[in-house]
């Protein structure tokens, strides 16, 4: 497709249980970022791959986060033991360096 | 580090009439890249806007202008002839340098949620 798109868009899990969220960025996109999306508030980043090389992840909230991009393509954020806190949209955005980024539509987590 | 700053939670406006967000922000880099994204309720971030630090001509795409002021570290969007499909909320982001180690990672301010009236 021409835009970078995210599965699933909705996902409800049960506090303790592991989710997976998946990001296919925009073909020849070199950069892929993952954001955190609380209610009513600005993204907050979390993780950055340049192709298949993760170049920051300070973001990563705790180490149940994981994320990875093994081909250099698509990327999947893993998320373990998922808590309450977790609740949140994320986001994956490819780019363009300089050119500024495009966003996903984004995948909205509910832990209950 | 780099915070982002947009002071005014929510706006609105007339359908045809002006309206302008604000957002302020703080770095010690001296070249650097501006953005105001839109997102509506579909989650969608859709890029509105880029200015880079170095260039003082103020950005310009259609309907959306910025007014950036460098020393003053400002960076407000200007939304004409506002149309109901402009109902969203709006975000202003910053990106440091090439060269940087987080080069390419945004920093977003708190949005701004602005509504369009018929």
């Amino acid at each position: 497709g021409a835009g970078v798109s995210q599965s699933p868009r909705y996902k409800v899990a049960k506090r303790g249980q592991d989710v997976a969220l998946r990001c296919d960025p925009i073909s020849g996109h070199v950069s892929l970022f993952w954001y955190q999306q609380a209610l009513g508030q600005g993204p907050e980043f979390l993780t950055y791959f340049q192709n298949e090389a993760q170049l920051d992840k300070s973001g990563l909230p705790s180490d149940r986060f994981f994320a990875e991009r093994p081909e250099g393509s698509v990327s999947t954020l893993k998320i373990q033991r998922t808590q309450q806190e977790d609740s949140a949209v994320y986001l994956c955005a490819s780019g363009s360096l300089g050119g500024g980024a495009f966003f996903g539509q984004g995948t909205r987590l509910t832990v209950v | 580090a780099q915070t982002v700053t947009q002071s005014q939670p929510e706006m609105s406006v007339q359908e045809a009439e002006t309206v302008t967000l604000s957002c302020t922000y703080d770095t010690s880099e001296n070249n650097y890249y501006l953005f105001w994204y839109k997102q509506p309720p579909s989650r969608q971030m859709i890029l509105v806007i880029r200015q880079e630090a170095y260039k003082q001509q103020n950005a310009t795409e259609n309907r959306f202008s910025v007014n950036f002021q460098k020393a003053a570290k400002s960076f407000s969007l200007k939304i004409s002839d506002s149309q109901l499909g402009d109902t969203a909320m709006y975000f202003c982001a910053f990106m440091k340098p090439s060269g940087s180690t987080s080069y390419g990672k945004l920093t977003f301010g708190q949005g701004t949620i602005l509504t369009v009236h018929p």
